[in-house]
C-alpha cells in the first residue's frame, strides 16, 4: 500500500530522444507526486511535481503525465541531453505527516 | 552558502565502532530528515524531526540515535557499527506540511570494514 513502483531500473536514450520513466502506486490517499533528480556524488533535488487533480504538468523539457484512475504517473524528458544523465526518483506523499515514499530509481544515460 | 551541509563527506570505520554524522541547514526549515541510500540507490527514510521533536521513526535499529539540538541541526549517532550499515546517508530539510519539497545535503558515504 505504501509502495511506489518505478520502471525501468535503467534506461539508455540517444541524444535528442524522449526519455520515459513510469511509476505506479496503490494508496489512493497519496496527494502529491514529486520527481527528484540525483547526479553522482550529490543529493537528490526536486525536479518537478504534480497533484492528482491535474493530468499533466510541463516545465521546459520535463513533463509529468498523471493517470488517476490507473494510479500511474510518468516523467517524459523531451530532447534528452547528455546533461540529463542522472538517477531519477518518483515519489509520493500524503498529508498529514508528509512522509515521502520514493520509488527505487531509474538510472538514465543519454548517449552523446 | 550551502543550504544543507553534512559532515563528514566520507567515513571509513571498523565494525563495532561508534560514529556520528552532523547536519546543518540554513534554510529556516522546521523539519529535518535522515535518509539511507543503499548500494542499489534505494532511498529510505529513517527519521524526521519537526522543530526538535521526533515525528517519524521508521523501523531502524536502536543503534541509530538522532539528536536535534535545535531546529537547524540534526545529527545521527550510530553505535556498534555493522557491515550492513555501509551506505550513503542523506540529511534533508523542508517546511512542514503543504507538500514542501525536500532539500538534501550531498550525503555521507559510510563504509564499515
Amino acid at each position: 500500500q505504501q509502495q511506489v513502483k518505478q520502471s525501468p531500473q535503467s534506461l539508455i536514450v540517444q541524444k535528442g530522444g524522449i526519455s520515459i520513466i513510469n511509476c505506479a502506486y496503490e494508496n489512493t490517499a497519496f496527494d502529491y507526486f514529486p520527481w527528484y533528480q540525483q547526479f553522482p556524488g550529490k543529493g537528490p533535488a526536486l525536479l518537478i511535481a504534480i497533484r492528482p487533480d491535474v493530468s499533466e504538468k510541463k516545465e521546459g523539457r520535463f513533463t509529468i503525465s498523471f493517470n488517476k484512475s490507473a494510479k500511474q504517473f510518468s516523467l517524459h524528458i523531451m530532447d534528452s541531453q547528455p546533461g540529463d544523465s542522472a538517477t531519477y526518483f518518483c515519489a509520493a506523499s500524503m498529508m498529514p505527516d508528509d512522509k515521502i515514499i520514493f520509488g527505487k530509481g531509474t538510472r538514465l544515460h543519454i548517449l552523446p | 552558502d550551502t543550504a544543507v551541509s553534512q559532515t563528514p563527506k566520507y567515513l571509513v570505520t571498523q565494525m563495532g565502532n561508534d560514529k556520528s554524522i552532523k547536519c546543518e541547514q540554513n534554510l529556516g526549515h522546521d523539519t529535518m530528515y535522515w535518509y539511507k541510500q543503499d548500494s542499489k540507490k534505494f532511498l529510505k527514510i529513517m527519521f524526521s524531526y519537526n522543530n526538535k521533536e521526533l515525528i517519524i521513526n521508521e523501523t531502524v535499529p536502536n543503534r541509530f540515535s538522532p539528536k536535534s539540538p535545535d531546529k537547524a541541526h540534526l545529527n545521527l549517532h550510530i553505535n556498534s557499527l555493522e557491515l550492513g550499515d555501509s551506505a550513503v546517508y542523506f540529511c534533508a530539510s523542508s517546511f512542514p506540511g503543504l507538500n514542501s519539497p525536500l532539500h538534501f545535503g550531498n550525503g555521507t558515504r559510510l563504509t564499515v570494514t
